[in-house]
């Protein structure tokens, strides 16, 4: 089983600043990476696919890079409203997800 | 646009059958070849892909859960099913329903949006 991990596991910064938010796995995925952004009590909403697509109504500020094993979700500049947990998820032998990254801002 | 809703039992007792259902509104589940699935949440484990269902005739389940698993629908009411038997404590999670996401004409069956809001099923006795 392929296998996500996130860094940090929580980010803290201001409005305005720049969010860097990691995801490696444990074997080569190609670009088959998306990024869910899940609001306090809200179900995920799909931000970032196939590593560097944003879904439809995702701002410009949400960009999405990497290949392979690595690959990070930035956010730039962070509103008040992105804090959320971030997660990852790969789709490449079968679909799993990262444990999440929280972003307070 | 398409919103999905979970309904089904808050409390399930260990060794019995989980039952969920999602009502799909907004579009037909059959209108398309869109992949329908099950999605859940815990503490512990995060979040866990659970099987999805295709109107080609396509079921798909997460060998993880073994033949504890089937989904069904009922395209005469808009809804597809999850049934987990045999249920555990570990199985008490937040279960959303999803679809796979389309942009334009093209659907991603490995990509979820939209979600349902969730249902909380809580396994004890």
């Amino acid at each position: 089983e392929i296998v996500l991990t996130q860094s940090p596991a929580t980010l803290s910064l201001s409005p305005g600043e720049r969010a860097t938010l990691s995801c490696r796995a444990s074997q080569d995925i190609r670009d088959y990476l998306a990024w869910y952004q899940q609001r306090p009590g809200q179900a995920p909403r799909l931000v970032i696919y196939d590593a560097s697509k944003r879904a439809t109504g995702i701002p410009a500020r949400f960009s999405g890079s990497g290949s392979g094993t690595d690959f990070t979700l930035t956010i730039s500049p962070l509103e008040p409203e992105d804090s959320a947990v971030y997660y990852c998820q790969q789709r490449d032998a079968g679909f799993t997800f990262g444990p999440g990254t929280k972003l307070e801002i | 646009q398409v919103q999905l809703q979970e309904s089904g039992p808050g409390l399930v007792k260990p060794s019995q059958t989980l039952s969920l259902t999602c009502t799909v509104s907004g579009g037909s589940i059959t209108g398309g070849d869109f992949y329908w699935s099950w999605i859940r949440q815990t503490p512990g484990k995060g979040l866990e892909w659970l099987g999805y269902i295709n109107f080609s005739g396509s079921t798909f389940y997460n060998p993880s859960l073994g033949t504890r698993i089937r989904m069904s629908a009922d395209t005469s009411k808009n809804q597809f099913s999850l049934r987990l038997s045999s249920v555990t404590a570990a199985d008490t999670a937040v279960y959303y329903c999803a679809r796979d996401y389309c942009s334009g004409r093209i659907c991603y069956s490995y990509l979820f949006d939209p979600w349902g809001q969730g249902t909380l099923v809580t396994v004890s006795s």
